[in-house]
């Protein structure tokens, strides 16, 4: 399985945007890349995947290079209720098929 | 509606005590999986299951044992075994299939008085 790491923990102000990136230098050719949320005392909640170059949805961003050893997640104009712990992953596209794990994590925290 | 349910969301277990965690799905999902969560600290991986009557140890199985008798349901139990018992559980559960998104509960908060 594909290691990660990310930064402990992170600030920014409301109104910005907020890039974390996750390192995965081991990446396997099958293997996606995969965030997930986690408000305190709160199950985690999927935001996005993405195997190549960009995916944008609703809530967030992901860029991921050529060589796929990193990805950002870019949440754009981040609200205090955007405080959270942000989990990357790496690992088989279905959840199922593998035994993902969930790395410490990236603490962010938005500052009035 | 759909939804995967942890109960209860509080549960205080005295010492030498073995206590089951209920885990339910609706969601159709073959997989399912139970983790653990000091805090400060990230999701370890406790047992998972991919089909019924079919379970893996992840990495922190001791003292611990679950059952997969029916698809919807994924109990824990934490016996008197492990040694330090508090902590948030959280269960999820997956397509294994096809599906790119695991789904938690809410999960529960043991504390061993």
């Amino acid at each position: 399985l594909a290691k990660t790491t990310q930064p402990i923990s992170m600030d920014s102000y409301e109104g910005q945007e907020v890039n974390i990136t996750c390192s995965h230098n081991n990446i396997a050719t099958n293997d996606y890349i995969t965030w997930y949320q986690q408000f305190p005392s709160q199950g985690p909640r999927f935001i996005i995947q993405g195997y190549k170059t960009k995916v944008t949805n609703e809530v967030a961003s992901l860029f991921i290079p050529a060589d796929r050893k990193s990805s950002t997640l870019s949440l754009p104009r981040v609200s205090l209720s955007d405080t959270a712990v942000y989990y990357c992953l790496v690992g088989d596209r279905n959840f199922g098929n593998e035994k993902l794990t969930f790395g410490t994590g990236t603490r962010l925290t938005i500052i009035p | 509606d759909g939804g995967i349910t942890q109960s209860p969301k509080y549960l205080f277990r005295k010492e030498g005590q073995n206590v089951t965690l209920s885990c339910e799905q609706n969601l159709n999902h073959d997989a399912m999986y139970w983790y653990r969560q000091d805090p400060g600290q990230g999701l370890r991986l406790i047992y998972y299951s991919q089909i019924v009557n079919d379970f893996q140890k992840g990495d922190i199985a001791e003292g611990y044992s679950v059952s997969r008798e029916k698809k919807e349901s994924f109990p824990l139990t934490v016996t008197s075994a492990q040694k330090n018992p508090t902590a948030f559980y959280l269960c999820a559960s997956s397509i294994s299939l096809e599906g790119t998104e695991a789904f938690f509960g809410q999960g529960t908060r043991l504390t061993v008085v």
